[in-house]
């Protein structure tokens, strides 16, 4: 069975400060990871994904990721907050194959001027 | 334009009224899948499908129905809707297979049931 945790459900920073926003996940194979971002009443975007090939993943707008096997963990981080980072980020993990999918519950990221 | 299309964008309907939401894709994508969206609990998978005549459950399947008959549309159909299924639904498409898992998500379909 899969599942996906997302740490914090709200993450403020300040512009032009690092970004961390925490997801550990569970899963009885390896799995494949993503992080997507929602911008308001938008859809979905890819940001980045680890299918076990390197575990810094680097993604799009200088987001990236690093998959930590012993910890479980995917967290993602950006070393400067822009303002148009503020969005909802869901970590996701899936099968080989990507069939089934799970979807953590989100974390919305605040970013003050 | 490579995109995944869903029609309509936004549904106001009753209690039991059939009802479908259309979705297609212009990738030739093998794989498929419809999620509903609510607050704090992320997106949630309902049906998937990984070619034509194969589908197969998600997370969420009670009160749905899909079928694939072509390989471009997924349709959606909630047979007799209730209020518990307002929601905001995204249709997703992927080529599938091994390291080819990227979804591309339709714009969403926001659904009121009265």
């Amino acid at each position: 069975a899969q599942s996906v945790t997302q740490l914090d459900s709200h993450v403020s920073v300040s512009e032009g400060t690092p970004v961390l926003l925490r997801c550990n996940y569970s899963s009885s194979y390896s799995p494949s990871l993503f992080w997507y971002v929602q911008h308001p009443n938008k859809g979905l975007q890819l940001l980045l994904k680890y299918t076990s090939a390197a575990t810094l993943v680097k993604g799009i707008n200088g987001f990236e990721a690093e998959f930590k096997k012993s910890e479980t963990s995917f967290h993602l981080t950006k070393p400067s907050a822009h303002m148009s980072d503020a969005a909802e980020y869901f970590c996701v993990v899936s099968n080989t194959g990507g069939f089934k999918t799970i979807f953590g519950a989100g974390t919305r990221l605040f970013v003050k001027a | 334009e490579a995109q995944v299309t869903q029609n309509p964008r936004y549904l106001i309907t009753v209690t039991g009224k059939k009802l479908t939401v259309t979705c297609s894709q212009n990738m030739n994508h093998e794989y498929m899948s419809w999620y509903r969206q609510d607050p704090g609990l992320g997106l949630r998978q309902i049906y998937y499908s990984m070619n034509v005549e194969v589908t197969d459950k998600g997370d969420v399947p009670e009160g749905y129905k899909v079928s694939r008959k072509e390989k471009r549309n997924f349709p959606l159909i909630l047979e007799s809707p209730s209020p518990n299924q307002t929601s905001l639904y995204f249709c997703a498409s992927s080529l599938g297979g091994e390291l080819q898992e990227t979804q591309y998500f339709g714009p969403g379909t926001r659904l009121l049931v009265l």
